[in-house]
Formats: structure tokens, C-alpha cells, sequence
């Protein structure tokens, strides 16, 4: 079974720009969950989408936004990019049972960002 | 507030020791504790402790979960150089999501 893929795998945009990054979740699992990963604060949670909808969100501004599509593969977008958006997106699939809780995420190699 | 802190930060021991890795958490409703390596790119799962299940073992991997003081640990028997990694604890949060510590460094020196 094919893992989580996640496309591009690197990016440099520079400040004020947008970008898209794209996540396809293994194959049958509906929940993906987008993560920020920086040496300063670790894994910091960004947004759930299930079901294509959003599901939770963490605490982070308007310019970070997702969605998910009918087959499960998700999108999400930072608008106006700051030098501190540099980081690590790693996003995460699961296997939710009837819109359970989202338990054992699988993750995927991630796209690092850098913001110059 | 959800939280989950993990120690040490960083650890340097050598082939064939044993290590231990702490995590301790305050969080709503507790449901489920998740233990992740990550190497250079993606954490793998490794372990899941919940209410039900609070002792796994996985070869020289092992990990309890002490839901009265609320912690943690995951303990590697017999080092290897290829178990030099971060390892991340989490915790699912009030709002079903996970939330990490900020991992334990792990370098295993021959």
C-alpha cells in the first residue's frame, strides 16, 4: 500500500508571495491533518480536514487555509508568506472509522518551505 | 490548556546501552498517547497507549503509559546506531487532533 505522498517536496518563494502545497493521503483513509514543523516550537497542529470538510483547526491566522477534495487529497495554501512561515508541512492521514477520533496518523515526508 | 513535554531534550549514549524517554501530559479527556521516530523526513508510528492498552513492546522497543500521574515512557534496550532519532511523544488532544511534544534527540554513537 502506497504511503502518504506530498508534493513539492521543496520550495523557496519569497515574501508576499502564495503557495500550494498538495497531500495524498494512503488510500482509504479520509482524515488529513496538516502539521508546521520549526525547530523552535516542534509540531504545531494547522487544520483536520474530513469528509472534505474542516474539521478542527489550530491557532494559526487566516493566511493559512485547506481543502480537501472528493478523493480524499488535500490542499492547503499560505497567502501573503512571511519570513517565518519557513518550515517543515508535514501532513498526516488516518483511517477514521465512522468519523471517530483521529488516532494513529500516518505521516508524510513533507514539503520544506523557505521563505526568503 | 493541552499540553505535552518531553525529556530530556537531547540524549548521547553509545551502542548496546539502554535509554529511557519521558513524557508527561496534562490534557481534557484523555484518550489515547502516541509515540513517532523521526529520522531526516516523515515521524513513523511506533506505539499508540490508550486507556485499554497502556503496556506495547515491539522488539527492543517498549513503552507503558501511567494514566494516574500521567506519563510516560519509552525505553530502548540494547542501542543501536540506526535508533539515533527524535522521538516524539503526543497526545490526542480535546479536539481529536494530536499534540506533540517538542521530542527527545537521540544520538547513538559506536
Amino acid at each position: 500500500k502506497a504511503g502518504v505522498t506530498q508534493t513539492p517536496r521543496y520550495l523557496i518563494k519569497t515574501r508576499g508571495q502564495q503557495v500550494t502545497l498538495s497531500c495524498s493521503p494512503i488510500s482509504g483513509h479520509r482524515s488529513v491533518s496538516w502539521y508546521q514543523q520549526t525547530p523552535g516550537q516542534g509540531l504545531q497542529f494547522l487544520f483536520e480536514y474530513f469528509s472534505e470538510t474542516q474539521r478542527n483547526k489550530g491557532n494559526f491566522p487566516g493566511r493559512f487555509s485547506g481543502r480537501q477534495f472528493s478523493n480524499s487529497r488535500s490542499e492547503m495554501n499560505v497567502s501573503t508568506l512571511e519570513l517565518g512561515d519557513s518550515a517543515l508541512y508535514l501532513c498526516a492521514s488516518s483511517l477514521v472509522p465512522s468519523g471517530g477520533p483521529t488516532y494513529e496518523q500516518y505521516f508524510g515526508p513533507g514539503t520544506r518551505l523557505t521563505v526568503t | 490548556e493541552d499540553k505535552v513535554v518531553q525529556s530530556p531534550l537531547s540524549l548521547v549514549v553509545h551502542e548496546g546501552d539502554t535509554v529511557t524517554l519521558n513524557c508527561s501530559y496534562e490534557v481534557t479527556n484523555f484518550r489515547s498517547l502516541l509515540w513517532y521516530k523521526q529520522e531526516k523526513k516523515a515521524p513513523t508510528f511506533l506505539f499508540m497507549l490508550t486507556s485499554s492498552g497502556i503496556e506495547k513492546k515491539s522488539g527492543r522497543l517498549s513503552s507503558i503509559l501511567d494514566k494516574k500521574e500521567l506519563f510516560s515512557i519509552l525505553n530502548i534496550t540494547a542501542t543501536q546506531t540506526g535508533d539515533s532519532a527524535v522521538y516524539l511523544c503526543a497526545v490526542v488532544g480535546s479536539q481529536g487532533n494530536l499534540i506533540f511534544g517538542k521530542g527527545t534527540k537521540l544520538s547513538v554513537k559506536p
